[in-house]
């Protein structure tokens, strides 16, 4: 079964210090590895998909970067509209028909 | 581009009533819908899997007949919560993609369903 687990579960920071959310994955073949931002009481909102160990995506002040086993969400000298729950997904072979499986998310809080 | 819109945003309802909530996609063609359910402080689970044209595909534990889910078209797909009751409250998303494996869902703004 295809597992996701995200930590911290929330990140209080101060306006400019930088972090790093964690996603660790267990999947028999990864197709996709996403990452969303999700704000209060709305959908989640795309911000990268990785599809092999070593790649790297970046926008803005985030970079995502992956291994066979996580995935780390890097965030450069935050600011408060960064704050939101970031969600990682992963898509296996297993499951077909690009179905994601989500973390539970890590809650970001950025204050001035 | 990408854009996926639902509606309504919000929605009350007595218990026993139906409620339906549609999913469109604005500016591209979606073969695949999937439309998901989020309780408070936890995370989005996959209720079930829709394709243009054909049967939607409905995860374990959840009731076809309760939830139905038409795509009749690239663009739209509803879901219809039949007699609901109080503990069907919660936060429906769907998503849309334009391709099967590896292609990127874009999301809904969701749907708040309270049933008193």
């Amino acid at each position: 079964e295809d597992q996701v687990t995200q930590s911290p579960e929330a990140l209080r920071l101060q306006e400019g210090e930088s972090s790093s959310l964690n996603c660790s994955y267990t999947v028999s073949g990864l197709r996709g590895l996403f990452w969303y931002r999700q704000d209060p009481g709305k959908g989640p909102e795309f911000l990268f998909t990785l599809y092999s160990a070593g790649e790297e995506k970046e926008k803005e002040r985030l970079k995502a970067t992956l291994t066979k086993k996580e995935s780390f969400l890097h965030i450069t000298a935050p600011k408060p509209e960064d704050s939101a729950t970031y969600l990682c997904a992963i898509e296996g072979w297993r499951g077909g028909g690009n179905k994601l499986t989500f973390g539970t998310g890590t809650q970001l809080k950025v204050e001035l | 581009g990408a854009v996926v819109s639902q509606h309504p945003s919000w929605v009350i309802c007595k218990s026993g009533t139906s409620v339906k909530i549609e999913c469109r996609s604005l500016d591209f063609q979606a073969t695949t819908m999937f439309w998901y359910r989020q309780f408070p402080k936890q995370s989005l689970m996959l209720m079930a899997t829709s394709n243009e044209g054909s049967k939607a595909t409905y995860e374990q534990g959840v009731e076809k007949d309760k939830f139905l889910i038409n795509h009749a078209s690239l663009t739209l797909s509803t879901l219809t919560v039949t007699s609901a009751h109080p503990e069907d409250s919660s936060f429906y998303i769907c998503s849309a993609s334009q391709r099967a494996a590896q292609e990127t869902q874009y999301f809904g703004p969701g749907t708040r369903l309270l049933v008193l």
